[in-house]
């Protein structure tokens, strides 16, 4: 398995500011993942975060929004960018354990932003 | 793209046994999860099929067939801890090993 972190695990920001959530992973993974969780909804695929590369978005999300690090294989970052009220939802960070085929996906605490 | 269904919500009492049904459509099918997931809290992995059959792990068992694009997940001797919602995810070749996850059902067990 695979031990993640994230930080902040909460917070409150005003329209128009950025947040920048920070995710550390106790291993070495190539593949991260940033998913959103909206209020009463499922988890919702942002992109996909390689060490080396640029980020993979999915339909709907965009760099210039949610932009990402990736600076090594323990650390990313994610960016909400310009946030609207339609942006609060937890955000999380998910990796793969050992072998990204066998192996199962593990997700971080989350960080529950809200914003006003 | 994906579909994914399973039930918005379902109730049943403690030590009863209940099954959360999953339905789905991808093209290229690599795997099938279910998690856990409290209010408030990040979804906890329960269960993974990628071959037809049943896995069995301690009160949880899952169940696929790949030809019918089908899944279960059977919950025994339910406790009052187990009330969350359970998430049915697929494993896409096709999204980069991502998964994808269908809306969730949350399962409410009473005395």
């Amino acid at each position: 398995s695979a031990v993640i972190s994230q930080k902040p695990s909460r917070d409150i920001c005003q329209r128009g500011t950025s947040l920048t959530i920070q995710c550390q992973v106790d291993s070495q993974v190539t593949m991260m993942f940033w998913y959103r969780q909206q209020p009463g909804q499922s988890l919702t695929l942002i992109a996909t975060a390689n060490q080396g590369s640029e980020a993979t978005y999915e339909s709907g999300f965009v760099i210039d929004k949610f932009p990402i690090s990736r600076p090594n294989l323990t650390f990313s970052t994610l960016t909400v960018s310009n946030m609207s009220p339609e942006d609060s939802s937890i955000y999380l960070c998910s990796v793969f354990g050992q072998d990204r085929v066998t192996d199962t996906q593990y997700f971080g605490p989350g960080t529950r932003l809200t914003v006003l | 793209g994906q579909n994914i269904d399973q039930p918005t919500e379902m109730t049943a009492t403690e030590g009863a046994i209940v099954q959360i049904n999953c339905t789905y459509q991808t093209s290229g099918f690599n795997g099938l999860f279910w998690y856990q997931q409290h209010a408030g809290e990040a979804p906890t992995f329960l269960s993974y099929n990628v071959l037809d059959g049943l896995e069995e792990k301690g009160r949880f068992s899952s169940f696929l067939s790949r030809s019918k694009g089908y899944s279960y997940l059977l919950l025994k001797e339910l406790q009052m801890k187990d009330s969350a919602s359970y998430l049915c995810a697929v494993r896409d070749t096709n999204s980069g090993y991502a998964l994808n996850f269908g809306k969730g059902t949350s399962l409410l067990v009473t005395p």
